[in-house]
């Protein structure tokens, strides 16, 4: 079963302290991973699309990093504005659909 | 350049009742994706809509239906309403032979 898995569920930091969020799939056949930030009561907002393993993309602190079974979200040098969850999709390569993780909730600590 | 917008923002219904949620796509797109979301959960797929079709569906009850008009526009209905169909719901578009999907800010749907 395709199954998308996002940890931990919450983290709060220190402003500046860095962290990674991580995404593990399990998945049939990937055409791509897909991070997104969504604030409280919005929709989501899209980061980043990752296609191959060992692909970076980099948006002012995020950065974000595709392996055969997993992503990770980097953030670097956190400010209270980055504070949202971030969720993580998959789309398969048999059809357009995305399956979601949970999210991780990040808040930010001035 | 207006992004995905959907109406209304939030909706008060209860049980048994049907009800209609709408979404105008991002300019230039022509497909759009529902998706429920529960609190504190990701996004579910519902379907999704190209040239005014249902081209793929996710694990929901007929009671979910939709539909997409000539201008890429589309309208979610949900028949008799249950409680645990409370949820956001939100309305992704994107071009068919692209697949980033931008989503609107939802409709906050409460069934009592």
């Amino acid at each position: 079963e395709d199954q998308v898995t996002q940890s931990p569920e919450a983290l709060r930091l220190q402003e500046g302290e860095s962290s990674s969020l991580n995404c593990s799939y399990t998945v049939s056949g990937l055409r791509g991973l897909f991070w997104y930030r969504q604030d409280p009561g919005k929709g989501p907002e899209f980061l980043f699309t990752l296609y191959s393993a060992g692909e970076e993309k980099e948006k002012e602190r995020l950065k974000a990093t595709l392996t055969k079974k997993e992503s990770f979200l980097h953030i670097t040098a956190p400010k209270p504005e980055d504070s949202a969850t971030y969720l993580c999709a998959v789309q398969l390569n048999t059809g357009n659909q995305f399956y979601f993780g949970t999210g991780t909730s990040l808040t930010v600590i001035p | 350049d207006a992004g995905v917008t959907q109406s209304p923002t939030h909706l008060i219904k209860t049980r048994g009742q049907q009800v209609t949620l709408r979404c105008s796509p991002k300019s230039g797109h022509d497909t759009v994706s529902w998706y429920q979301q529960a609190l504190g959960q990701g996004p579910q797929f519902i379907f999704q809509y190209y040239e005014e079709e249902e081209r793929q569906r996710g694990n929901f009850p007929d009671r979910f239906s939709g539909h997409q008009f000539p201008n890429y526009s589309s309208e979610l209905n949900v028949n008799a309403l249950l409680l645990g169909d409370s949820a956001l719901y939100l309305c992704a578009s994107t071009h068919w032979a692209k697949n980033i999907q931008y989503f609107g800010a939802g409709t906050r749907l409460s069934v009592l």
